[in-house]
């Protein structure tokens, strides 16, 4: 079956545009996450949708970031206003359950100019 | 808060030696304890996991881990290194097992495979 995918793969925006980057994960997986990669650094939790669950949005840094899981599959991460420092790899996973093994997507590399 | 130190930013081994890297961490209660992969141009994998029980579990690849709570520490281990092993190796803790995924991850540990 297939594993999660994001898109894009590649994304290059000018400081101030805003940005969505789409995750679909692995079907029937009720759990989903979002990291941020920043070179040379570990993971960076983001934001976490369990069922139907309220988010946790714990991660996310400031108020332009935000997410929203549409009918408990496909994920968009959104942010507004983008800055220098929001150039990252954007990484998505799914698990079946919070318990699960977490299969993660491929990344979003996001530049911004 | 939780963290994770993995104090070698860099470690070449030789095909077929021995590999141990390095995750320290620093949390009050037993964590939840993980290894994860990242291959070149591929994502995240689960190589193994540590919530409980015997405190050296047996992962993918060939891999192992021992969780040592006297020196927190849950390093990883291979016998015998392949070159496909050449990778980065994240250490990552959670607080509990049902917020895996809100694991802290250090910053990595990039292996270089020498023929």
């Amino acid at each position: 079956g297939a594993g999660v995918s994001q898109s894009p793969s590649n994304k290059v925006t000018e400081k101030g545009k805003d940005v969505e980057l789409r995750c679909d994960p692995i079907s029937g997986h009720t759990a989903l996450y979002w990291y941020r990669q920043s070179l040379g650094q570990g993971l960076e939790f983001l934001i976490y949708f369990q069922g139907n669950s309220a988010p946790d949005k714990s991660g996310l840094p400031s108020d332009r970031f935000s997410a929203e899981r549409t009918g408990g599959s496909v994920s968009t991460l959104t942010i507004q206003r983008t800055q220098q420092e929001d150039s990252a790899v954007y990484l998505c996973a799914s698990s079946l359950g919070s318990r699960g093994e977490q299969y993660f997507g491929p990344g979003t590399r996001l530049t911004v100019t | 808060a939780q963290s994770v130190t993995q104090p070698d930013i860099h470690i070449t081994v030789s095909e077929g030696a021995s590999l141990e890297l390095r995750c320290n961490y620093s949390y009050g209660a037993t964590p939840y304890l993980f290894w994860y992969v990242q291959s070149p141009g591929q994502g995240l994998q689960l190589l193994l996991k540590y919530f409980s029980g015997d405190t050296l579990v047996q992962g993918i690849k060939g891999f192992e881990a021992e969780f040592k709570r006297s020196q927190s520490s849950f390093n990883l281990r291979k016998p015998s290194v392949h070159w496909s092993d050449a990778a980065e190796y994240f250490c990552a803790v959670a607080l509990d097992g049902t917020n895996a995924g809100k694991s802290t991850f250090g910053d990595g540990t990039t292996l270089t495979v020498k023929p």
